[in-house]
């Protein structure tokens, strides 16, 4: 268990809907970050947040908002979704700028269908 | 762009051979680290570096930063089985935010 917390593990949904991914950092870190993996592809940056604030925005599509809270858990919002959007969607956290490192969830595999 | 080029893309060996991968850029890095990732899991982080020259060593894994910081090499002694995964190093940009993923090495260790 890494202490990163993300739900739910698995999601198939249909083309056209919306969907809430949740993640829970580990404890006393303030950055939260968001990456989609597809398959045989790399980890493409979606989007950070740092105690509450949008720090660093990457690819995100403009379907996809992200938002974290005063708790410090932050939820990926993915609508209007297509059969591209299939992918591994990975949360990780740090204390503040990643110089350490991160620490990745075991990610939502989430199904457009 | 910032890029972090991984070489090679994939290498398949045989249990207790010995391999490099390596990781490049044209781009000064504060920090570097290397993740392992197994299929359906998220990365797992292995080390990190942020001397330049530095090098660090975790039982067979030895881990390498380049003396200008723009590379790095990861050799692993007498590979293993569950050395099996994806190898991605990744890096923080200086006076940034930004923290960029290479391309991977998919490893496959043959018993």
């Amino acid at each position: 268990d890494s202490g990163v917390t993300q739900t739910p593990k698995h999601l198939i949904t249909a083309t056209g809907q919306r969907v809430t991914l949740r993640c829970s950092p580990r404890s006393g870190d303030l950055s939260v970050y968001w990456y989609q993996q597809s398959l045989d592809q790399g980890l493409q940056f979606l989007i950070q947040y740092y105690n509450g604030e949008e720090r660093a925005k990457g690819n995100i599509l403009e379907r996809f908002s992200a938002q974290q809270f005063p708790d410090l858990h932050s939820e990926l919002n993915l609508s209007s979704l297509e059969l591209g959007d299939s992918a591994l969607y990975f949360c990780a956290s740090s204390s503040g700028t990643g110089y350490y490192g991160y620490t990745f969830g075991s990610g939502t595999r989430l199904t457009v269908v | 762009t910032q890029l972090l080029e991984q070489s090679p893309q994939f290498l398949s060996i045989q249990e207790g051979e010995n391999l490099t991968v390596y990781c490049n850029s044209s781009s000064v890095f504060s920090s570097l680290q290397w993740y392992r990732q197994e299929p359906g899991e998220g990365p797992v982080l292995l080390v990190t570096v942020v001397t330049g020259g530095e090098v660090k060593k975790l039982k067979r894994l030895t881990f390498q930063f380049g003396d200008a910081r723009k590379d790095s090499s990861l050799h692993i002694t007498a590979a293993q089985p569950g050395d099996t995964g994806l190898y991605l190093c990744a890096g923080a940009l200086p006076g940034t935010y930004k923290y960029i993923f290479g391309t991977g090495t998919r490893l496959k260790v043959l018993a």
